[in-house]
């Protein structure tokens, strides 16, 4: 159980295109996704938060008009690069809190997809 | 904000020897801190969390330890194999967000 997807695995584009990669939850609602970006030897760092049917919160530093995110149900979530350019290649990861066991106001866990590598030629 | 200092950032081990990585984290409402091994190429893989209710716990090889006045909590692993060749990443909840530490890579040799 708790089993998160992402698409595509890996997307080669083009300097100016627009990437979208697709985050989902295979067996149970979440009702935040979360969306982070990890360079080479480098650690996990939060992009944003997702919370479905509302906008997402970036974090600081994050261009949100560059990165849009789309949460439209309880078990996708969207994040588009707009106008990619090489220095947004990167390895790219969401996680989900799962809804109904994260009614606990002590339940934290997240569960991580398997990423999606980006490169921008 | 929360911030995760994790150490060492390169660890090399015999097989069968244990293995152990420490990080410190900086404010005292963070109170759930999970444990992640990542392989090259794949998302990152829940190996064990400690709430701060909780001093240790447990999971057959794997065990962690949580100093809540320290501030600081320890993942263990005994008699590894080199299937535990991995990066590591220690994580802190903060207002539901988590924050990593730098990873630990891992090598079991032979």
């Amino acid at each position: 159980g708790a089993v998160v997807s992402q698409h595509p695995s890996w997307v080669i584009c083009k300097s100016g295109t627009s990437v979208k990669i697709e985050c989902r939850s295979l067996d149970f609602q979440a009702t935040t996704m979360f969306w982070y970006r990890q360079f080479p030897k480098q650690s996990l760092m939060l992009m944003a938060t997702s919370n479905e049917g509302s906008k997402a919160t970036y974090e600081q530093g994050v261009e949100k008009d560059k990165f849009l995110i789309n949460h439209a149900s309880l078990t996708l979530s969207t994040l588009t690069v707009t106008s990619a350019h090489p220095e947004d290649s990167s390895f790219y990861i969401c996680s989900a809190r799962d809804l109904v066991r994260g009614r606990a106001a002590t339940y934290n866990e997240q569960f991580f997809g398997p990423g999606t590598r980006l490169t921008v030629l | 904000g929360e911030n995760v200092e994790q150490h060492p950032s390169t660890l090399s081990v015999q097989e069968g020897d244990s293995a152990v990585i420490k990080c410190t984290y900086s404010d005292s409402a963070s109170n759930y801190f999970p444990w992640y091994k990542q392989e090259l190429g794949k998302g990152p893989q829940l190996i064990i969390d400690i709430r701060s209710n909780v001093g240790e716990k447990k999971d057959q090889r794997i065990a962690v330890t949580l100093n809540k006045t320290a501030k600081h909590f320890s993942l263990h692993i005994t008699e590894t194999q080199p299937e535990d060749s991995a990066v590591y990443f220690c994580a802190a909840i903060y207002w539901g967000k988590l924050q990593f530490g730098a990873g630990t890579q891992v090598v079991v040799t032979p």
